[in-house]
C-alpha cells in the first residue's frame, strides 16, 4: 500500500509562516489534495490539484509538489486556522489519506 | 450547491451489522463519485470504498473488502454503506464524501455531516 507520511504537529505564532509536508515515494508524479478538519466538524479542502485554491479558501493557504514531498504553506496564520490537516493522493484507484498534522496556533 | 445528509448515530453489538446511509442533494446524481471514510476517535481519516451512483460500480478498499457493500438509489438519490462483522475498532465517525469526477482528478469538495457509529456490547 501507498503510505504518506506528516508530522504529527506543528505549532506557528499569530501572523507567522506554517509549513505543513507530506511525503510518499515519487509523490510529485501525483496530485495532492490538502483537507482542514476543525475540532468537531467535518473535513474541508484547501488545496486541489497540488496548487489551487476553491472559492472561499482565502489566499493565505497555498501548496507544492515536487519530488517526493508536498508542502501546504498557511502565510499569515490566524486563531482560526488551528486545525488538522491531511493531505491526500490517488494511488491504484485507492484514495490514500496522510497521517495527519495538528496545526497549534499560539 | 451539493448538499450530503447523513443519517443518525449507531449503537451496535459485536458481530453485528450497520447500515448508514447518505443523501445526496444538488447537482446531478451520477455525475460523480460517492465515497466513505471513517475517522476513529482520535485517528485520521480511512477511505472504505466508493460508487459511482448511475451505474452502480463500486471499488473497495482492501482492509474493508470482504465487509463492506456501498449501494445507491438512484430514485432516492441516496448512497449507502453497509458494514457486517462489526468489532469494537470499528467505532468511529463514518463520513460520505462527493469526488466531483473532474478529468484526471481525485479528491472530495463536498462532506456528509458524519454518522457516529459505537460498536459494544
Amino acid at each position: 500500500s501507498y503510505d504518506l507520511t506528516q508530522p504529527p504537529s506543528v505549532s506557528v505564532s499569530p501572523g507567522q509562516t506554517a509549513s505543513i509536508t507530506c511525503s510518499g515515494d515519487k509523490l510529485g508524479y501525483t496530485y495532492v489534495y490538502w483537507y482542514q478538519q476543525k475540532a468537531g466538524q467535518s473535513p474541508v479542502v484547501v488545496i486541489y490539484q497540488d496548487d489551487k485554491r476553491p472559492s472561499g479558501i482565502p489566499e493565505r493557504f497555498s501548496g507544492s509538489n515536487s519530488g517526493n514531498t508536498a508542502t501546504l504553506t498557511i502565510s499569515g496564520a490566524q486563531a482560526l486556522d488551528e486545525a488538522d490537516y491531511y493531505c491526500q493522493a490517488w494511488d491504484t484507484s485507492t484514495y490514500v489519506f496522510g497521517t495527519g498534522t495538528k496545526v497549534t496556533v499560539l | 450547491q451539493v448538499q450530503l445528509v447523513q443519517s443518525g448515530a449507531e449503537v451496535k453489538k459485536p458481530g453485528s451489522s450497520v447500515r448508514v446511509s447518505c443523501k445526496v442533494s444538488g447537482g446531478t446524481f451520477g455525475s460523480y463519485t460517492i465515497s466513505w471514510v471513517r475517522q476513529a476517535p482520535g485517528q485520521g481519516l480511512e477511505w472504505m470504498g466508493r460508487i459511482i451512483p448511475i451505474l452502480g460500480i463500486t471499488t473497495y478498499a482492501q482492509n474493508f473488502q470482504d465487509r463492506v457493500t456501498i449501494t445507491a438509489d438512484k430514485s432516492t438519490t441516496t448512497v449507502s454503506v453497509e458494514l457486517s462483522s462489526l468489532r469494537s475498532e470499528d467505532t468511529a465517525v463514518y463520513y460520505c464524501a462527493r469526488d466531483p469526477a473532474a478529468r484526471g482528478l481525485y479528491y472530495f469538495d463536498s462532506w456528509g455531516q458524519g454518522t457516529l457509529v459505537t460498536v459494544s456490547s
